[in-house]
């Protein structure tokens, strides 16, 4: 079984400054990582996510996420935040093998203020 | 795109009530998921079904059963409504039931209210 832990239910920020979301991870077995995004009123849309290969992944908009496996995270970065990035992040893991589903983290409000 | 469609985006139901929360997904996924969300909980998987007629526990099965007879279709079925159930609903879909995982497609999800 695995396990998601997001240190911070919430993170508040000014605009164009930098920002990290934490996440770590528990499993026994090798995994896939996700950061998901939902903005108010809506469902989930994939921001960015680590399989294989090059550990540092980014997004479109600006995010990356960097998965260390020595110290089981897959922290959030962007090093400078729009107001329009107001939403909840989450994190999520994915065993390899098995059946495939997703477990989430708790989630993180980020609150961008100008 | 692939597109999960939620029959309701809000629901009040009463308690005792039985309720269906319909699912439909239009992209030959072969994996559907149902998702419980709340304040500081985060997601939590009630069940899945990997195919037409499967269905695999989650970590909060309780109070809740599922159904597909179709592979486009999964409904989640509250078979006698509680309070505690109250809550965000969300339907999910992805590509394979086993092998790489890629990604998760979300529906907007239910907003279920039991008075």
């Amino acid at each position: 079984a695995q396990s998601v832990t997001q240190l911070d239910s919430q993170v508040p920020v000014f605009e164009e400054a930098p920002v990290e979301l934490r996440c770590n991870y528990s499993s026994s077995v090798s995994v896939y990582l996700f950061w998901y995004v939902q903005y108010p009123n809506q469902g989930l849309q994939l921001l960015l996510k680590y399989l294989s290969g090059s550990t540092l992944v980014e997004s479109i908009n600006g995010f990356e996420a960097e998965f260390n496996k020595s110290q089981t995270s897959f922290h959030l970065r962007k090093p400078s935040v729009h107001i329009s990035d107001t939403a909840e992040y989450f994190c999520a893991v994915s065993d390899i093998g098995g059946y495939s589903t997703l477990t989430f983290g708790k989630g993180t409000m980020l609150l961008v203020s100008p | 795109d692939v597109k999960v469609t939620q029959s309701s985006r809000y629901l009040v139901k009463r308690t005792g009530e039985k309720v269906f929360l319909e699912c439909v997904q239009d992209m030959d996924h072969e994996n559907m998921f149902w998702y419980r969300q709340d304040p500081g909980l985060g997601l939590r998987l009630i069940y899945f079904s990997y195919d037409v007629k499967m269905k695999e526990k989650g970590d909060i099965p309780e109070g809740y059963s599922v159904s597909r007879e179709k592979k486009e279709r999964f409904s989640l079925i509250l078979e006698s409504a509680s309070t505690n159930q109250t809550s965000m609903y969300l339907c999910a879909s992805s590509l394979y039931s086993r092998g790489p995982f890629t990604e998760a497609f979300f529906g907007q999800g239910t907003r279920l209210t039991v008075v």
